[in-house]
C-alpha cells in the first residue's frame, strides 16, 4: 500500500521569506504523480503543484517550486517570497497515474504560519 | 463557471441515524470521488463514482455507500452513525476519458457532528 509522511505537523516564516516543507512517500509502482493541496481555514482544498513521476525536472508554480528526489522518494515544497495568504494546511499527496481511477493518498499534513 | 458544491454545510445527527450528503462537480467533470477527513487528519478516500458506478473503494465499511446521478451528481450516505463518523467529507470531481481521470477539484466540504 501506498503511503506518504509529513513529519513537519508545524512550520512557521515570516513574510518575504522562503520556506520549505517536507514529504515523503512509499510505492512500489514506477508510474505516479505527487501533488501539494493547500486548505485554508475556508476548508476548500486547492491544488498548488503537481510533479509527473517520469518528469526529471521539478515542476515550478509561480512562488511555488518542488524538489523530487524519485529515488529517495523525497518531495518538499518550497514557498518563496512567503505571503500572509500563504497561511494554511498543507497536503502532500499521491496518486497512482493522476487519478486514473485511483485514489488520493495523502499525508498527515503541515500547518503553515506567516509572521509579519 | 460553477465549482464543486456541496450542501449542506454543517448537519448535526445522533448516534444511530442515518445521512446524506451532496455533491454536484464542476461543470463537464464527470468522475465524483467522497474523502473523509478527521480533525487534524488528511482526507482518507471513501470511494470513487463513475458512469453511475462504484469504481473504486477505500477501506470503509458497508454503512457508507453511495449514489451517482445520471447528471454526474452524487450522494453519500452513511447508516447507524457512529461518534467517529465525526469529520469533514469532501467531495472531489474530475473528468474521465477511458481508464484516465485528471486533476480532481474539491468542494468546500460538509462538517458532520454525531452526538
Amino acid at each position: 500500500a501506498q503511503t506518504v509522511t509529513q513529519s513537519q505537523p508545524e512550520m512557521s516564516v515570516q513574510e518575504a521569506e522562503t520556506v520549505t516543507l517536507s514529504c515523503t512517500y512509499d510505492t512500489s509502482e514506477s508510474d505516479y504523480y505527487l501533488f501539494w493541496y493547500k486548505q485554508p481555514p475556508s476548508r476548500q482544498m486547492i491544488l498548488v503543484i503537481r510533479q509527473e513521476a517520469y518528469k526529471q525536472q521539478n515542476a515550478t508554480e509561480n512562488r511555488f517550486s518542488v524538489n523530487f528526489q524519485k529515488a529517495a522518494k523525497s518531495f518538499s515544497l518550497k514557498i518563496s517570497d512567503s505571503q500572509l495568504g500563504d497561511a494554511a494546511m498543507y497536503f502532500c499527496a499521491y496518486s497512482w497515474r493522476a487519478g486514473t481511477a485511483s485514489k488520493l493518498t495523502f499525508g498527515t499534513g503541515t500547518r503553515l504560519q506567516v509572521t509579519l | 463557471d460553477a465549482g464543486v458544491t456541496q450542501s449542506p454545510t454543517h448537519l448535526i445527527k445522533t448516534r444511530g441515524q442515518q445521512v446524506t450528503l451532496r455533491c454536484s462537480p464542476k461543470s463537464g467533470h464527470d468522475t465524483v470521488s467522497w474523502y473523509q477527513q478527521a480533525l487534524g487528519q488528511g482526507p482518507q478516500f471513501i470511494f470513487q463514482y463513475y458512469e453511475e458506478e462504484e469504481r473504486q473503494r477505500g477501506n470503509f465499511p458497508d454503512r457508507f455507500s453511495g449514489h451517482q446521478f445520471p447528471n454526474y451528481s452524487s450522494e453519500l450516505n452513511v447508516n447507524a452513525l457512529l461518534l467517529g463518523d465525526s469529520a469533514l467529507y469532501l467531495c472531489a470531481s474530475s473528468f474521465s476519458s477511458g481508464l484516465s481521470s485528471y486533476e480532481q477539484y474539491f468542494g468546500p466540504g460538509t462538517r458532520l457532528t454525531v452526538t
